[in-house]
């Protein structure tokens, strides 16, 4: 079985700071994992995901996320945020097979202040 | 379709009455999942469904939540004697396998008074 512990629920930040938000998993097997950013009153959409091969994984709207494997972990980045990145992040995993659910974190609060 | 329908998109229901919730997937989608997402809290998996075997049904919280799946198509959740601890928006997402990611549905929300 997998799980995903996202450590921080609220990260507050001022607009154009970098920030970090991080994941870890615990799974016995090899595992994907993905990055979602929900905006307020929207859907789920794929920020980023791991699949294989380069640790360092770029995604849409200048975020990245880098994966660990001796620290079980997939904490995303962005080097400068803006006040539209103010959302709900979730990471998730998910075995590397074709089957196997996906799981994921509490999430985490993004609030970018001016 | 282009993506992950559901239907309906809000429902308000009185407690005790069941109701039924349904997600199309995108086409030729062999696994099908329900989250449960209550407010300000995150994804609750509750079922998954792939192709022909037997429905993983590990996060169903009580025997009042069921769901089905026809082959590879539609997906209906039925929750019998809604209680209001079951208010919260129900994901549907559907995927061809997790290398090639997970589309998710907008939700239904579900309020019980």
């Amino acid at each position: 079985a997998q799980s995903v512990t996202q450590l921080d629920s609220q990260v507050p930040v001022f607009e154009e700071a970098p920030v970090e938000l991080r994941c870890n998993y615990s799974s016995s097997v090899s595992v994907y994992l993905f990055w979602y950013v929900q905006y307020p009153n929207q859907g789920l959409q794929l920020l980023l995901k791991y699949l294989s091969g380069s640790t360092l994984v770029k995604g849409i709207n200048g975020f990245e996320a880098e994966f660990n494997k001796s620290q079980t972990s997939f904490h995303l980045r962005k080097p400068s945020v803006h006040i539209s990145d103010t959302a709900e992040y979730f990471c998730a995993v998910s075995p590397s097979s074709n089957t196997g659910k996906l799981i994921f974190g509490q999430g985490t609060t993004l609030q970018v202040k001016p | 379709g282009a993506g992950v329908s559901q239907s309906p998109s809000n429902k308000v229901t009185e407690k005790g009455k069941d109701v039924e919730l349904r997600c199309d997937p995108i086409s030729g989608h062999t696994a099908l999942y329900w989250y449960r997402q209550r407010l300000g809290q995150g994804l609750e998996f509750l079922i998954y469904f792939q192709g022909n075997s037997a429905p993983d049904k590990s996060g169903l919280p009580s025997d009042r939540f069921s769901a089905e799946r026809t082959g590879e198509s539609v997906s209906t959740l039925t929750i019998q004697r809604t209680q209001q601890e079951d208010s919260a928006v129900y994901l549907c997402a559907s995927s061809l396998g997790g290398r090639r990611g997970y589309t998710f549905g907008s939700g239904t929300r579900l309020t019980v008074v």
